[in-house]
């Protein structure tokens, strides 16, 4: 089966500009994480979603970040607009039922630079 | 609310010689654990997890972890590394209570020569 895939794999923008990041999970994965790891620091939770159910969003920075995940299938990130501090790597992950319980699969990234 | 701390920002160490990156964690309530690992220029692979059961767990590549409730540990280890071990090691916990967010650690950068 194919793995959760992100767009892009590099952004870099600049201070103030729009970036949109894509995340397909894996097919029939119901639940989606957003993650973000700023340089040297530890990977944090920004949100979840439950099919397109904003599950958990406790994570989310500020109101200059919004996921949408409509029908369910794939998400986006949106930052707008966008701050030195955004910089980072953004992963997202997925994770179904069954066996695996509790596995999250994560994407390759979307390292994200703004300037 | 849960916290995992790794000391050990990079481990260097040689080929064939055992290591040992260590895992500490806080929770007030029951977790499950877990090690993700990130090679050079990829995402995030699930390296083993702990969920219940024998408190030792075993990857397919040679590593193990061990949950010590008490000491609030799950320190990861292997009696003798590759070059391929180079990589990024990250502990991470979860609530065991449905689908949950992980919380994660710094990261353990394990370099590995010849």
């Amino acid at each position: 089966e194919a793995g959760v895939t992100q767009f892009p794999s590099h952004s870099v923008i600049e201070k103030g500009q729009t970036v949109t990041l894509r995340c397909d999970p894996i097919s029939g994965h119901d639940n989606l994480y957003w993650y973000r790891r700023v340089m040297g620091k530890e990977i944090k939770f920004l949100l979840h979603f439950v099919k397109e159910s904003k599950q958990d969003e406790s994570g989310m920075p500020n109101n200059r970040f919004l996921a949408e995940r409509t029908g369910g299938t794939y998400s986006t990130l949106k930052v707008q607009p966008a701050e030195l501090e955004d910089s980072g790597v953004y992963f997202c992950a997925s994770s179904g039922h069954g066996t695996r319980l509790n596995e999250q699969f994560f994407g390759p990234g979307t390292r994200l630079t703004v300037l | 609310a849960q916290s995992v701390t790794q000391l050990d920002s990079q481990v260097p160490v040689f080929e064939e010689a055992p290591v040992e990156l260590r895992c500490n964690y806080s929770s007030s309530v029951s977790v499950y654990l877990f090690w993700y690992v990130q090679y050079p220029n990829q995402g995030l692979q699930l390296l083993l997890k702990y969920l219940s059961g024998s408190t030792l767990v075993e990857s397919i590549n040679g590593f193990e972890a061990e949950f010590n409730k008490s000491q609030t540990s799950f320190h990861l280890r292997k009696p003798s590394v590759h070059i391929s071990d180079t990589a990024e090691y990250f502990c991470a916990v979860t609530m065991n209570t449905g689908f949950q967010k992980l919380v994660f650690g710094t990261g353990t950068r394990l370099l590995v020569s010849p």
